[in-house]
């Protein structure tokens, strides 16, 4: 069972990029079973997909945000990182680091436990 | 862009089955899938491919898909089952969440 925590700062300011974390436990971020993703949810709100890479390195993106959002892998550290830049208060959620099926329901089977990160001066 | 549709809430009494819908043009062409999110907590999967259940998932927890609507099915609800239900599919290589229902065991 593969084992995602998230990691970064809790507070972002206005305008300033957003960098998150996802350490990989359990799994490869080198293999082909999965795709790796990211998630987040607004306090109180619904889940957004924002997009994921895959182990080729290959990149699909929400394109709601794909102008600021940059996903990548380092396999040697097994984790694989998210950058959300000039980020405004609509930017404050739950982010949640994810694993996505290969399959062609892109279904997300494993869920890190999230982290708030908060937008403010 | 594509648009997934629950309604905001549902109600159910213990023992009683309940049924949340998740419309979108389509959709029968399309999987789906469905996520219980309980308060704080992170979402699991409940059903992938229309139907399919993950392990470990009661086998009160059913799905179907067709036409312009899936629908997530609890036989037997339990206190247990009240959270919030998203559904999900893929389209366009993108990843769309319904905006989720509020399940509410009574």
């Amino acid at each position: 069972q593969v084992q995602l925590q998230e990691s970064g700062p809790g507070l972002v300011k206005p305008s300033e990029t957003l960098s998150l974390t996802c350490t990989v436990s359990g799994g490869s971020v080198s293999s082909g079973s999965y795709y790796w993703s990211w998630i987040r949810q607004p306090p109180g709100k619904g889940l957004e997909w924002i997009g994921y890479i895959s182990y080729s390195r290959s990149t699909i993106y929400n394109p709601s945000l794909k102008s600021r959002v940059t996903i990548s892998v380092d396999a040697s550290k097994n984790q694989f990182t998210l950058k959300l830049s000039s980020v405004t208060a609509a930017d404050t959620a739950v982010y949640y680091c994810a694993t996505q099926g290969a399959g062609s329901s892109r279904q997300v089977v494993n869920w890190g436990q999230g982290t708030l990160v908060t937008v403010s001066s | 862009s594509y648009e997934l549709t629950q309604p905001p809430s549902v109600s159910v009494s213990p023992g009683q089955t309940a049924s949340i819908t998740c419309s979108g043009d389509k959709l029968g062409d399309k999987y789906a899938s469905w996520y219980q999110q309980k308060p704080g907590q992170s979402p699991v999967l409940v059903i992938y491919q229309d139907n399919k259940r993950p392990s470990g998932i009661p086998e009160r927890f059913s799905g179907s898909n067709s036409g312009s609507t899936a629908t997530l099915t609890i036989s037997g609800t339990q206190a247990m089952d009240e959270a919030d239900y998203y559904c999900q599919t893929w389209d366009t290589s993108t990843v769309i969440f319904g905006g989720g229902t509020k399940m509410t065991v009574l």
